[in-house]
């Protein structure tokens, strides 16, 4: 079993709608959560860094983490079409060694 | 401008043939990585360093080298490429080796291997 399980997708959906994409993870260390947007053909970039549990918003990102469900979840409202990438979940337990999930390629759709 | 670069962006190379990746950062970061991201498995790291002339193995170090002589470079060498090493490999870099959410690692833009 995958210490990081991340649904890989594809997932397609009309401009506007309300994306949801999810990991689960095993590792209860896990403390630090991470979402990194990855454009085709470029590296991985920090979308939404979160510590424990809980929401944190940003614009129109929300990324939630249930500690005691072991599952984290990223929303984007209102999406657009430049929001399609690979979206990639990583978890760390304190240094910087990060374990990422499979990715979800997501398609918004004018 | 604050970035990771690697060098070549891609590369077609035969087995056997020994290739070097370089990897090079602008921001004074202490702690380097190279990842390999394939599909269905996501990105796992093949080996860090958290300063110069400290490096040990990721999760997958096998057929892989690296050194880190100064604080920017981190070099990945594969001294006898297999197929199995055809992947899409990452470098990238942070503050240091602690986790926080003010240290974040920035990745370069990649480095396509094919290994015919």
């Amino acid at each position: 079993q995958k210490e990081v399980e991340q649904d890989p997708g594809p997932l397609s959906v009309p401009e506007g709608a309300i994306v949801s994409l999810n990991c689960t993870y095993s590792n209860s260390a896990f403390q630090y959560f991470m979402w990194y947007r990855q454009y085709s053909r470029k590296g991985p970039e920090l979308l939404m860094y979160t510590y424990s549990s809980g929401n944190k918003e940003d614009g129109r990102f929300t990324a939630q983490v249930d500690k005691s469900s072991k599952y984290i979840s990223l929303f984007i409202r209102d999406s657009q079409p430049s929001d399609s990438a690979t979206y990639l979940c990583a978890m760390s337990g304190g240094a910087q060694k990060l374990v990422f999930g499979q990715g979800t390629r997501l398609t918004i759709n004018p | 401008e604050a970035q990771v670069t690697q060098n070549p962006r891609y590369l077609i190379t035969v087995t056997g043939k020994k290739l070097t990746v370089t990897c090079s950062q602008n921001m004074n970061h202490e702690y380097m990585s190279w990842y390999r991201q394939d599909p269905g498995l996501g990105l796992r790291q093949i080996y860090y360093s958290m300063n110069v002339e400290v490096t040990d193995k990721g999760d997958v170090p096998e057929g892989y080298k690296v050194s880190r002589k100064e604080k920017r470079n981190f070099p990945l060498i594969l001294e006898s490429p297999s197929p199995n090493q055809t992947s899409l490999y990452f470098c990238a870099s942070s503050l240091d080796g602690r986790t926080s959410l003010d240290n974040e690692q920035f990745f370069g833009p990649g480095t396509r291997l094919t290994v015919l």
